[in-house]
C-alpha cells in the first residue's frame, strides 16, 4: 500500500491564481481530512468528508473547496490564492464507524505552498 | 467543548537522557488521546493512542503516555532519548462521540537531541 499521496510536493503561486492540490488514499478508509499548517502552531482542520459525495467545512474553509467523487481521491482547490494560504498542507484518511471516536489518522507527505 | 494544551514549545535534552513531553486536555466527555510525531518536512505519524482501556500506553520507538484523569494529563516519556526522536511532537484529543471534526491538535513541542 502507498497509503496517502499528495501532490505536488512544492508549488509556488501568484496572487490571485488557482490550483488543486491532490490527495489520493488507497487503504479504503471511509473519513478524509484536509489540514493547513502554519509555522509553531497545531493543524487547523480545512475540510472533511465521510464518504464519496459527503462533505464538510472544518475550522478554516474560507477561500477553499473540496470535492470527493470517490471513495480514493479528495482534492482540495484554492480558486484565487492569496498570501495568507502560504502554509503547509496535509491531507490525511481515516477508518471511522459512526459511533465511535475518530481513530488513527494517516497522513500525507504534505504540499508546501507559497503565495507571492 | 476540548481543548489540548502543551506546555513547553521547545524541549531540549541529551542523547541518552529521559524525554518529557507535557500534555494537559480539557474534555466535556471521555476522551480519546494521541501522541503524534512529525520529523522534519514529513507527515505526521501515530506514535500512541490511548482510547479507554489501560492508562499507561505503550507505543513506537520507545515511547510511552500516561493517562491521568485526575489531573488532564497525557505526557509523553522515553527512558533514553537518541538522536533519531528529534522531531516535532503533536497531543491531539478527541471527543467520544466526536465526528470527523471532533479532533484538536496542540501546537506542538519541537524537542532537541544534543549530542
Amino acid at each position: 500500500n502507498a497509503g496517502v499521496t499528495q501532490t505536488p510536493k512544492f508549488r509556488i503561486l501568484k496572487i490571485g491564481q488557482s490550483m488543486t492540490l491532490q490527495c489520493t488514499q488507497d487503504m479504503n478508509h471511509n473519513y478524509m481530512y484536509w489540514y493547513r499548517q502554519d509555522p509553531g502552531m497545531g493543524l487547523k482542520l480545512i475540510y472533511y468528508s465521510v464518504g464519496a459525495g459527503i462533505t464538510d467545512k472544518g475550522e478554516v474553509p474560507n477561500g477553499y473547496n473540496v470535492s470527493r467523487s470517490t471513495t480514493e481521491d479528495f482534492p482540495l482547490r484554492l480558486e484565487l490564492a492569496a498570501p495568507s494560504q502560504t502554509s503547509v498542507y496535509f491531507c490525511a484518511s481515516s477508518f471511522t464507524s459512526g459511533s465511535q471516536p475518530a481513530g488513527e489518522q494517516y497522513f500525507g507527505p504534505g504540499t508546501r505552498l507559497t503565495v507571492t | 467543548a476540548q481543548s489540548v494544551t502543551q506546555l513547553d514549545s521547545h524541549v531540549s535534552v541529551s542523547e541518552g537522557t529521559p524525554v518529557l513531553l507535557r500534555c494537559n486536555y480539557s474534555s466535556s466527555y471521555s476522551p480519546s488521546l494521541f501522541w503524534y510525531v512529525q520529523h522534519p518536512n514529513k507527515g505526521l505519524q501515530l506514535l500512541l493512542k490511548y482510547t479507554s482501556a489501560a492508562t499507561l500506553v505503550k507505543g513506537i520507538n520507545g515511547f510511552e503516555a500516561e493517562f491521568k484523569k485526575s489531573e488532564t494529563s497525557f505526557h509523553l516519556t522515553k527512558p533514553s532519548a537518541h538522536m533519531s526522536d528529534a522531531a516535532e511532537y503533536f497531543c491531539v484529543v478527541s471527543e467520544t462521540g466526536g465526528g470527523a471534526d471532533g479532533l484538536t491538535f496542540g501546537k506542538g513541542t519541537h524537542l532537541i537531541i544534543q549530542p
